[in-house]
């Protein structure tokens, strides 16, 4: 049984630029959340998705937006970037809205 | 306005004697808790989790106590070992269903001294 995988493992972008990061989930897990690590603080929830339809989202502005595919895959997209965007994004799959969530590895993103 | 706290954010422990971290939460509508460990350059590993209708569940070395008058829970690791030092996160989940996301503490450093 394959775990959730992220790509890339860590990325450099300047600010005002556009990134996208991937997540595949779990095998016969349908539900991919995302969350931003800031350093020193815990994952912060930035949107669900379930049945390729954003059903749940936290504190973040509408920049961050996201995508889930049919095989359940999903990319989370950043645009404008900021500084403060810098972080470690962690998807998480589960099998359903209320089952555990369990994590990826994450993609370091730096922002210069 | 921190809604999970922990607040410590390191706890050193003898390899063999029994850890217990602790976590507080201010949400009346958390139903769901949860434990992970999270490793430097890995993402956070699922521990052990309870239902607020539980007052404990226990796993191998792991269990966790929850009290919900206090808003307080616990996990306890007995036998310490020197693998268990990492970061632990605790989480909790609204009732209505997960479409919220977890909500994490900002996590305590665990070190096993040998």
């Amino acid at each position: 049984e394959t775990g959730v995988t992220q790509s890339p493992t860590h990325l450099i972008k300047t600010r005002g630029q556009q990134v996208t990061l991937r997540c595949s989930s779990q095998s016969g897990h349908n539900t991919v959340s995302w969350y931003q690590q800031a350093l020193g603080q815990g994952p912060q929830f930035i949107f669900q998705y379930y049945r390729e339809e954003e059903n749940g989202r936290g504190n973040f502005p509408p920049r961050f937006s996201g995508l889930q595919f049919p095989n359940y895959s999903s990319e989370l997209n950043v645009n404008a970037l900021e500084l403060d965007d810098s972080a470690l994004y962690l998807c998480a799959s589960s099998l359903g809205q209320v089952r555990t969530q369990y994590f990826g590895p994450g993609t370091r993103l730096t922002v210069l | 306005d921190q809604q999970v706290k922990q607040n410590s954010p390191s706890l050193s422990v003898q390899e063999g004697r029994i850890s217990i971290l602790n976590c507080d939460y201010t949400n009346s509508m958390f139903d769901y808790f949860l434990w992970y460990k999270k490793y430097p350059a890995e993402g956070p590993t699922f521990l052990i989790s309870i239902s607020s209708i539980k007052d404990k569940n226990e796993d191998g070395r792991f269990t966790v106590f929850l009290n919900k008058s206090a808003k307080h829970l616990s996990l306890h690791i007995v036998p310490s070992q020197p693998g268990d030092s990492a970061v632990y996160f605790c989480a909790a989940r609204e009732s209505g269903g997960g479409a919220d996301g977890l909500t994490f503490g900002k996590g305590t450093h665990l070190i096993i001294q040998p």
